[in-house]
């Protein structure tokens, strides 16, 4: 079965320091991967997508994420995070064949930042 | 395009009573899904659709809960009748089939079952 595993449900971190967040995913095929954050009192937004070719995929707001196939993660980063960046952050996986399917949601990471 | 638009943004209603949430995917985008989010659950995806046709509904929690889409350009989530349990965040999201695979979501109904 698909599945998103995030295993920290709360992280918190100094502005100006580095972030990682972790993401596993359990998917028969290649899977399409995603991260999303929320706001709070808002929508999801999406941060950055992977679908194939360079494992590395650059987001919007400076995050990042790498593709490890052998390890089965889509972890996010971000080298230097700001006050803004706190919010609740999602991975998720597209389990799509045939031009339809669904997508999958972890249970999500709350980021805190620290002044 | 506007994006994904959801009514009410917010609806608080007696338990018992009939509760209707509205969804008007993206122009062009053929999958639509509804999802629930709480606290204790998290995102759950309650149904989705493709071309207007419900393919999996295995997460609706309960006869209580109905969604149909009649046409491309709108959805609807029922619940009949409403319970407090049902108090949570309801979103709607649409795809291109044919396109990129990433959703787009709407802001959300905040339901409130008192």
């Amino acid at each position: 079965a698909q599945s998103v595993t995030q295993p920290d449900i709360h992280i918190t971190v100094s502005e100006g320091a580095s972030l990682e967040l972790r993401c596993n995913y359990s998917y028969g095929a290649t899977p399409y991967l995603f991260w999303y954050v929320q706001s709070p009192g808002q929508g999801l937004q999406l941060l950055l997508k992977y679908f194939s070719g360079d494992t590395l995929v650059q987001g919007i707001k400076g995050f990042e994420a790498e593709f490890k196939r052998s390890q089965s993660s889509f972890n996010l980063r971000k080298p230097s995070v700001h006050w803004s960046d706190a919010a609740e952050y999602f991975c998720a996986v597209g389990a799509y064949s045939s031009n339809t399917g669904k997508l999958i949601f972890g249970q999500g990471t709350t980021l805190q930042v620290k002044p | 395009d506007a994006g994904v638009i959801q009514s009410p943004r917010h609806e608080v209603t007696e338990m018992g009573q009939e509760v209707t949430l509205r969804c008007k995917p993206i122009s062009g985008h053929n999958s639509l899904f509804w999802y629930r989010q709480t606290m204790m659950r998290g995102l759950e995806l309650l149904i989705y659709f493709n071309n207007n046709v419900p393919i999996d509904d295995s997460g609706m929690p309960e006869d209580r809960f109905s969604a149909k889409m009649p046409n491309a350009s709108f959805s609807t989530l029922k619940i009949q009748p409403s319970e407090p349990r049902d108090s949570a965040v309801y979103f709607c999201a649409s795809r291109n089939s044919q396109g990129d695979p990433e959703a787009f979501f709407g802001q959300g109904t905040r339901l409130t079952v008192v």
